[in-house]
């Protein structure tokens, strides 16, 4: 099916461990991101890939760093995680332009991470 | 203040009722999006708009760009429309980045 693959589902670490979060989308849309989610703050941006080859930072980037991989992946690795870093993490993708659905926008099913 | 908000935060429903969610937007924008999010989590885009007003099915969004105010519609609403509904603003075409309001939460009851 096409869309936005995610993994894993569910993460729990443990303060000061690393993991790297996969996605992966079949949809051949040029920009990507990275997007956390907590409880009365609504979805923030963490990192973003306008097009193959480029990442920037979004509204809340550190403790995580990304990388394109090419233009179906985007991974997004936390090198030491804190509790801080606890949230539901979505990565999406969208058409910048050209495609039959220009900006819209497709979600992973997202990642439930909890630091301990 | 946040750059896009909802109203309200949350809502409660009898089967059948019209109901409206609303967004205000202080920044200028270029798309607004509407988002809805299931009890486990995922989420689906609803509509993209500009201006003017889109229907799916019994869902209706409507813009008034002059007034920086969205609102999205549920029609003869049903127990599967529970969910988090979520209003987001594009600005400008870079990187096609998105501002979220915190989303509504709505129970329709049967």
């Amino acid at each position: 099916n096409a869309g936005v693959t995610q993994t894993p589902k569910f993460q729990v670490l443990k303060t000061g461990q690393s993991m790297t979060l996969q996605c992966a989308q079949d949809m051949n849309h040029n920009s990507m991101y990275w997007y956390r989610q907590d409880p009365g703050m609504g979805l923030r941006l963490i990192y973003y890939s306008a097009s193959e080859g480029t990442t920037d930072k979004g509204e809340v980037p550190n403790g995580y760093n990304v990388s394109r991989l090419n233009k179906r992946e985007f991974s997004l690795r936390l090198e030491s995680a804190a509790p801080s870093q606890t949230s539901v993490y979505f990565c999406a993708s969208s058409d910048s332009g050209g495609g039959p659905r220009p900006y819209g926008y497709t979600f992973g099913s997202g990642t439930r991470l909890t630091v301990v | 203040k946040n750059e896009v908000e909802q109203s309200p935060q949350n809502l409660t429903a009898q089967e059948g009722e019209f109901i409206t969610i609303n967004c205000s937007y202080s920044v200028g924008i270029s798309a607004l999006h509407w988002l809805q999010q299931h009890p486990g989590g995922g989420i689906v885009s609803l509509f993209m708009l500009s201006s003017g007003k889109k229907k799916h099915g019994r869902l209706i969004a409507t813009i008034n760009i002059q007034e920086k105010h969205s609102s999205l519609h549920i029609t003869a609403s049903h127990p599967r429309d529970s969910a988090v509904y979520i209003c987001a603003a594009r600005r400008g075409t870079s990187g096609s980045r998105l501002t979220f309001g915190e989303g509504t939460q709505l129970t329709v009851n049967p």
